[in-house]
């Protein structure tokens, strides 16, 4: 049973540009998490996701982030005219019922030029 | 606001000896609590859990103490091995917040053979 699955690894975007990150969860989980590490931080909740709808966006910036999970497909993080201060470690997890049961991808390093 | 605290940075043990590591949280509404432990590169692997109803949990080597009137947890390794050596974070969820985790900041666990 593959684990939660998230690509690309590393990712290098000049400022301004767009940053795609897709995050595959563990078959049979239908509940995505974003979460974001900035250096030195612990993980910092973005946002929650099931098949087709947004739960809880509390924590996603207001402007150039929007995330979502389609029915068919992995959940793709996307972000918009990136800045020096998204440079970060994004992780996904994954969980069967929408609880506390999380499993996280290897994540995806940002990193803004 | 930090609702997660782990105020140690680092903790260097040697092998065979216990690890403990430490957490406190500030809000009243969480009552479930998880260890990650996370290598560099890599995703937080789950290690342990503890529901607000408990106060104490063990799996192996692992044991997590829950002393809610102090909001404090804490993370038992017995005996410590070099291959623990890792980062380790806590986090807590609130019934209310559809799993939404809230991280410390982490603590580097170092065991020395």
């Amino acid at each position: 049973n593959a684990g939660v699955m998230q690509n690309p690894r590393h990712l290098v975007r000049r400022r301004g540009q767009e940053a795609r990150l897709r995050c595959s969860p563990m078959k049979g989980h239908s509940h995505v998490y974003w979460y974001r590490q900035l250096p030195e931080e612990g993980l910092k909740f973005m946002v929650y996701l099931q098949k087709e709808n947004i739960i809880d966006e509390s924590g996603m910036p207001k402007e150039r982030f929007s995330a979502e999970f389609p029915k068919e497909g992995p959940s793709i993080l996307r972000i918009q005219q990136v800045v020096r201060g998204d440079s970060a470690a994004y992780f996904c997890a994954s969980s069967p019922q929408g609880n506390n049961e999380q499993f996280f991808g290897p994540g995806t390093r940002l990193t803004v030029l | 606001d930090q609702q997660v605290k782990q105020n140690s940075p680092s903790l260097s043990v040697q092998e065979g000896r216990i690890s403990i590591l430490n957490c406190d949280y500030t809000n009243s509404m969480f009552d479930y609590f998880l260890w990650y432990k996370k290598y560099p590169a890599e995703g937080p692997t789950f290690l342990i859990s503890i529901s607000s109803i408990k106060d104490k949990n063990e799996d192996g080597r692992f044991t997590v103490f829950l002393n809610k009137s102090a909001k404090h947890l804490s993370l038992h390794i017995v005996p410590s091995q070099p291959g623990d050596s890792a980062v380790y974070f806590c986090a807590a969820s609130g019934s209310t917040s559809y799993g939404k985790l809230t991280f410390g900041q982490g603590t580097i666990l170092t065991v020395h053979p």
